[in-house]
């Protein structure tokens, strides 16, 4: 049974719009919420990331909105901008400390056009 | 650059071969993570260390997956037996402190070692 869902395999958006990335979760457990962002034959870069004490954070042009009844958490990206294209991973944790044993969910690939 | 190496960066192994996969984390960094990543999947969790002691192994599907960091730097990912559903990127990642530090310390993987088991 799959703790972290992202239920759109993939996306494609127009440069300067935004960007919406979904992500549901079932483990009440979980308490820290990551995104990464990945390039093609390349690892992982960390994004944002929330604790469950907040709704929102925001960083830029990305901003995580979380709901915590809902067990649902989501990436805006605004504007978007072609090379924001890559696969985005959504990841849980029982706490910022347990970070790196996060379980993730399995992509979302985004393309940006120009 | 000073980012996280692993090489090899593709291996292909003949079902039952034995193989080594070096990661070399960010200098300094104490935390060091072990990831396996199938197709179209995201990445699962093997096992971590802090410095050179191996603090969580629950990942590691099968006594054939073997983690050493002897000397709390260089670490290293060993398959016995290799079987085809080994065949995954292989991701490592390193922080700086410790895991159970209350300080937030991202991540910084490194681009894989991408395994086929034929």
């Amino acid at each position: 049974d799959q703790q972290v869902k992202q239920n759109s395999p993939s996306l494609s958006v127009q440069e300067g719009r935004i960007s919406i990335l979904n992500c549901d979760y079932t483990n009440s457990m979980f308490d820290y919420f990551l995104w990464y962002k990945k390039y093609p034959a390349e690892g992982p870069t960390f994004l944002i990331s929330i604790s469950s004490i907040k709704d929102k954070n925001e960083d830029g042009r990305f901003t995580v909105f979380l709901n915590k009844s809902a067990k649902h958490l989501s990436l805006h990206i605004v504007p978007s901008q072609p090379g924001d294209s890559a696969v985005y991973f959504c990841a849980a944790s029982d706490s910022s400390t347990n970070a790196g044993k996060s379980t993730f969910g399995d992509g979302t690939t985004l393309t940006v056009k120009p | 650059g000073a980012g996280v190496s692993q090489s090899p960066r593709y291996k292909v192994a003949k079902r039952g071969q034995d193989v080594a996969l070096r990661c070399d984390p960010i200098s300094g960094h104490v935390s060091l993570f072990w990831y396996q990543q199938a197709l179209g999947q995201g990445p699962e969790f093997l096992t971590y260390f802090q410095n050179e002691a191996q603090l969580d192994k629950s990942g590691l599907p099968s006594d054939r997956f073997f983690a050493e960091r002897p000397e709390g730097s260089v670490s290293t990912l060993k398959i016995q037996r290799t079987q085809q559903e080994d065949s995954a990127v292989y991701l490592c990642a390193s922080s700086l402190k410790e895991v159970t530090s209350s300080y937030n310390s991202p991540l910084h993987f490194g681009n894989g070692t991408r395994l086929t088991v034929t």
